[in-house]
């Protein structure tokens, strides 16, 4: 098992550029989160899906950011434009929900950069 | 909606020592409560949890325990050692609900 999958790791932009992240959950897992970790807020909840649908996304900051899941086993997290306060850890982590089961898998982050 | 909060921020010990985390939260609807661990630049990985029907749980150097009258709940390291040095975060949710809300986090350092 390969564990939650994120992309690209790291990436560097200039303000106003668009960047998107990405993120590949664990196989048959059906919750999907993510968040946003930095030193002043801490690890922020975005948007969560549960079956590819999003369920809450009252923790997305700004229209400027966007959240997708196609299928089961694909994610994106959009940023356009992007700024500077936006350079943060991106981290995905997805669920399986079976039953009592409510542990989340965190994948190993995009760390944003915006200049 | 659930809110968590968690104390201290910051926590030194001696190797050795114990350590003791401790978060309370607001919504009376939340039973399940993890515990995540955070080394420096790597992702949070869950330690242990505890769910409300149990008031304690031990697995090893780690225990929880649970208050849900007064929704209160602890992490409890014993003998620590430099690799426990990490962030420590508490979380409440709703067994089958989708929502875990994280606290602030406790920077862990234990001095050799």
């Amino acid at each position: 098992d390969a564990g939650v999958i994120q992309s690209p790791r790291h990436e560097v932009t200039e303000m106003g550029q668009e960047v998107t992240l990405r993120c590949k959950p664990i196989s048959g897992h059906n919750s999907l989160f993510w968040y946003r970790q930095t030193m002043m807020r801490g690890l922020e909840l975005l948007i969560y899906f549960n079956n590819n649908v999003p369920i809450d996304d009252s923790g997305m900051p700004e229209d400027r950011f966007s959240a997708k899941m196609p299928n089961a086993s694909f994610s994106t997290l959009k940023i356009q434009p992007s700024e500077p306060r936006d350079s943060a850890v991106y981290f995905c982590a997805s669920s399986p929900r079976e039953g009592s089961i409510n542990e989340q898998f965190f994948g190993p982050g995009t760390r944003l950069t915006v200049l | 909606g659930e809110n968590v909060e968690q104390h201290p921020s910051t926590l030194s010990v001696q190797e050795g020592d114990s350590a003791v985390i401790k978060c309370t939260y607001s919504d009376s609807a939340s039973n399940y409560f993890p515990w995540y661990k955070q080394e420096l630049g790597k992702r949070p990985q869950l330690i242990i949890d505890i769910r409300s029907n149990v008031g304690e749980k031990k697995d090893q150097r780690i225990a929880v325990t649970l208050n849900k009258t007064a929704k209160h709940f602890s992490l409890h390291i014993t003998e620590t050692q430099p690799e426990d040095s990490a962030v420590y975060f508490c979380a409440a949710s709703e067994t089958g609900g989708f929502k875990t809300i994280f606290g602030a986090g406790t920077r862990l350092f234990v001095k050799a």
